[in-house]
């Protein structure tokens, strides 16, 4: 069965410094994605970054980078120099790539960061 | 980029109506949509998997009668909540795939049940 652990309920980080928030996974899919999304109050879910299972290089989409560690099954967004509007939930997700469960996302139970001015 | 346009965004409705959610993707083609509901400070529950053209997929635990689903074009699949409680009161959310690297969501739609 997937899992995806979250175990920060809640994360403070001072304005323009970077925080690291962690995820770790379990799987028996041999291919599978990672997903981090950003959800504000707003309710939307705002998709920030993907690491796929056989990508060798960690994925960076700006102020956002995925440090994956395949052998530890840990897939932790980092977020650099961290703006106040950056204050939200945030969700770790999995899903199978190449299977018919593709698109299927297994959500970790999120972390509540709140960015200090 | 692919998005996800999702409708009403928030929905009251009387115990024992229906309410039905509906879920587009605006500039590709999605044969699959998935459902999901949140709680309040919890996370995201995968409900069931939209198939067009065929019957929906639900995950375990998931009333199928009351949770009904039609995908009936490439474009546009719909969530209906049958005779609906206030425990059915929550945020649906429907998301697609336009491709591996990438599962879109629309805005969510908060359904309260009184």
């Amino acid at each position: 069965a997937q899992k995806i652990t979250q175990t920060q309920p809640g994360m403070f980080v001072q304005e323009k410094e970077a925080v690291t928030l962690d995820c770790t996974y379990d799987t028996s899919d041999p291919s599978y994605g990672l997903f981090w999304y950003k959800q504000p109050s707003s309710g939307e879910m705002i998709f920030l970054i993907y690491q796929g299972s056989y990508d060798q290089q960690n994925a960076t989409e700006g102020r956002y980078s995925l440090n994956f560690q395949k052998a530890r099954k840990s897939a932790n967004l980092v977020i650099s120099a961290s703006q106040l509007g950056d204050s939200a939930m945030y969700f770790c997700a999995m899903s199978p790539v190449g299977s018919s469960n593709t698109g299927k996302l297994i959500f970790g139970q999120g972390t509540t960061l709140q960015v200090k001015p | 980029g692919a998005v996800v346009s999702q409708h009403p965004s928030r929905v009251i409705c009387k115990s024992g109506t229906s309410v039905k959610i509906e879920c587009r993707s605006l500039d590709f083609q999605a044969t699959t949509m998935f459902w999901y509901r949140q709680f309040p400070k919890q996370s995201l529950m995968l409900m069931a998997t939209s198939n067009e053209g065929s019957k929906a997929t639900y995950e375990q635990g998931v009333e199928k009668d009351k949770f009904l689903i039609n995908h009936a074009s490439l474009t546009l699949s719909t969530l209906t909540v049958t005779s609906a409680h206030p425990e059915d009161s929550s945020f649906y959310i429907c998301s697609a795939f336009p491709r591996n690297t990438e599962a879109f969501f629309g805005q969510g739609t908060r359904l309260t049940v009184v």
